[in-house]
């Protein structure tokens, strides 16, 4: 089965912060994506990687970034956290190619006070 | 870009029956669309897929249609039960590989 892990399920921190949220997968996906949940506003693409190093922006990427050193390790990291960053964080993973579906992590509730 | 419509109203049903959640869209036909099923407190996991050429695919009490001509999903669940409750997410391709658009999803209420 795969598994898609997430470094914290809960996380409190204070405004300006840097924070670091980590993602593992351990079937050798080619593709990782980062998401933020809010209610009514669905799953947001944050960033996603096609590969170790490569990045892509996705539908709002603004005070965030991502870094991908290793295949299975995909990290999103918030330069300097503020409120409205409060957040559902998941993380997801594909094999890549057509008609993939994605396999989520367990999420990340950040709080920023 | 695409934009995706799902009853943001929750559907409350009585267990036996049948459950039927609409996922609409304004754009472009996607070459494929995704239902997942989401629990309180998790990530979303994956429950079906169909592609535009196919008009229903079903999997145990699972049935979905796709109609391109309506740009409408329907997602069914048949003899529904208490633990079919859930928020139900559909989500479209958006023509870059692995790449998906989420609709804000649709809680389902299964009561006894």
């Amino acid at each position: 089965d795969v598994k898609v892990t997430q470094s914290s399920r809960y996380l409190v921190k204070r405004t300006g912060e840097k924070v670091f949220l980590e993602c593992v997968q351990d079937m050798d996906h080619e593709n990782m994506f980062w998401y933020r949940q809010d209610p009514g506003l669905g799953l947001r693409l944050i960033y996603f990687s096609y590969d170790v190093k490569m990045k892509e922006k996705g539908d709002i990427p603004e005070g965030y970034s991502v870094s991908r050193e290793k295949k299975e390790r995909f990290s999103l990291i918030l330069e300097s956290a503020s409120t409205n960053q409060t957040s559902m964080y998941l993380c997801a993973s594909t094999t890549g190619g057509l008609e993939e579906t994605q396999y989520f992590g367990p999420g990340t509730r950040l709080l920023v006070l | 870009s695409q934009k995706i419509e799902q009853n943001s109203e929750a559907l409350n049903i009585q267990e036996g029956k049948t459950a039927t959640l609409t996922c609409n869209y304004t754009n472009y036909s996607p070459a494929y669309l995704q239902w997942y099923r989401q629990d309180p407190g998790r990530g979303p996991v994956f429950l079906l897929l169909i592609r535009e050429n196919e008009k229903e695919k079903r999997k145990e009490r699972l049935k979905v249609t796709f109609d391109t001509t309506l740009k409408q999903s329907l997602f069914h669940i048949t003899a529904s039960q208490p633990a079919d409750s859930a928020t139900y997410l559909c989500a479209l391709e958006t023509g870059t590989a692995s790449k998906l658009t989420f609709g804000t999803g649709t809680r389902l209420q299964v009561t006894l």
